[in-house]
């Protein structure tokens, strides 16, 4: 079972809030986490990769797992408007098993407004 | 620093038409794969190669075909296109395992 549920939004904030953006799941095997940015026509950006439970911290960027509840955070601070995009989470098992589970494993993305 | 590079950007076909989407990358990456991305569907894994020489399937093969012609450069080819085959196509690169993985800008493809 590989479902990640995330809220497709659209989420919309003032510049210079705190935005929250979460994911859940169900397979506790997950052991790597990522959140990707996409621009609209864009490809995915990769901006956080988290090992586990735990906390990472880039910038302006803080993604936190927990792996107890299966759930997955992405928090940004001083959002600016130029943060007008759609973020997807994105997991995966730790190696290569073949038979089709192998990959990231995306959320269907969250679509983020930043209102100047 | 191009990354991972796919040809064409665009591209429509009729239905029953064939093509090949190409992909290369430049990070020395073992791993590459396809994805395919669909309103309300997200992105979906079709084919991977986890280093070269080897290919497996993803979540949504059918239709497709890949070659891992070096480590290089991964091509996914559609036989016979049909319209359910109309999406935005992704190429991914990673280092060893799936995750850190670096995308292509894409290839929207229309079946008509």
């Amino acid at each position: 079972q590989k479902e990640v549920e995330q809220d497709p939004g659209p989420l919309s904030v003032p510049e210079g809030a705190i935005v929250s953006l979460n994911c859940t799941y169900s397979n506790s095997a997950f052991q790597y986490f990522m959140w990707y940015r996409q621009y609209s026509r864009k490809g995915p950006e990769l901006l956080m990769y988290t090992y586990s439970s735990g906390n990472k911290e880039d910038g302006r960027f803080t993604a936190q797992v927990d792996k107890s509840s299966k759930y997955i955070s992405l928090f940004i601070r001083d959002s600016q408007p130029s943060d007008s995009a759609t973020y997807l989470c994105a997991m995966s098992f730790p190696g290569f098993s073949g038979g089709g589970a192998d990959g990231l494993t995306f959320g269907k993305g969250t679509h983020l407004i930043i209102q100047p | 620093n191009a990354g991972v590079t796919q040809t064409p950007k665009f591209q429509v076909l009729k239905t029953g038409q064939s093509m090949t989407l190409q992909c290369a990358q430049d990070m020395n990456h073992n791993s590459m794969y396809w994805y395919r991305q669909d309103p309300g569907m997200g992105l979906r894994l079709i084919y991977y190669s986890a280093s070269e020489g080897t290919t497996d399937k993803g979540e949504v093969p059918n239709g497709y075909n890949v070659s891992r012609l070096n480590k290089r450069e991964f091509s996914l080819r559609l036989e016979s296109a049909a319209p359910s085959q109309t999406s935005v196509y992704f190429c991914a690169s990673s280092a060893i395992r799936p995750t850190e993985a670096f995308f292509g800008q894409g290839t929207r493809l229309t079946v008509v």
